[in-house]
């Protein structure tokens, strides 16, 4: 049973192409993340959205929309892609707890190569 | 702002030797610590956390991690580490406050046999 999928798990793309990653939590979780991993391995939050609202916004480029179609699901969508943009790109769930968000949960990634 | 730093970028080891991994974080509030491992080619597992309670706290495949916050450390360790160990290790720290997990610049352990 996988708790937290992506798709697609490679993506190679051109510059200046727009192009989306999909995520799904089926742990009944009700906040998911979108996170950015360099090529250093430097591991940054992008968004968070809890119920299909969205919580964090860490200073993206609007050329990055994250939608929720329902609490199950967190879409990453990127416009006009730039060579900046290539990494490895993680969704995470997590449940409130008291008011405190809980454990996160990743799932396997997206590696995107942006030529 | 939070912040979280790993000391030990790349750390060699053979195995049955012992490991250590430095993290500390700077934030003056309450805070929930994670430490997560990522395995070659794969997502990140929850290796262990502390929420609160008693601040040794044990994880997964024998790794430990204790909390003193005197010192805002969280220190992870394993007594006899196994090739089947490396991997590059990240602490992670979410103040109480916010729905933020501020990951550190994590570290990556080699073991050989």
């Amino acid at each position: 049973d996988t708790a937290v999928s992506q798709t697609p798990k490679y993506l190679v793309t051109q510059m200046g192409n727009d192009k989306s990653i999909k995520c799904e939590q089926n742990l009944g979780h009700d906040t998911m993340y979108w996170y950015k991993q360099d090529s250093k391995k430097f591991l940054k939050i992008m968004f968070s959205y809890n119920n299909k609202e969205l919580i964090i916004n860490e200073t993206v480029p609007n050329r990055f929309s994250p939608k929720s179609p329902d609490k199950a699901h967190l879409n990453l969508h990127i416009n006009s892609l730039e060579l900046g943009d290539s990494a490895v790109y993680f969704c995470a769930s997590s449940q409130k707890t008291g008011g405190s968000t809980d454990t996160q949960y990743f799932g396997p990634g997206t590696r995107l190569t942006v030529l | 702002a939070q912040s979280v730093s790993q000391h030990n970028h790349h750390v060699i080891l053979s195995e049955a030797a012992s490991l250590e991994l430095g993290c500390n974080y700077s934030y003056g509030g309450t805070v929930n610590l994670f430490w997560y491992v990522q395995y070659p080619g794969q997502h990140l597992q929850l290796l262990l956390k502390y929420f609160s309670g008693d601040p040794l706290v044990k994880g997964i495949k024998g790794f430990e991690a204790e909390f003193i916050k005197s010192k805002f450390s969280f220190n992870l360790r394993k007594p006899s580490v196994q090739w089947s160990d490396t991997a590059e290790y990240f602490c992670a720290v979410n103040a109480r406050s916010t729905d933020k997990l501020i990951f550190g610049t994590g570290t990556r352990l080699q073991v050989f046999p």
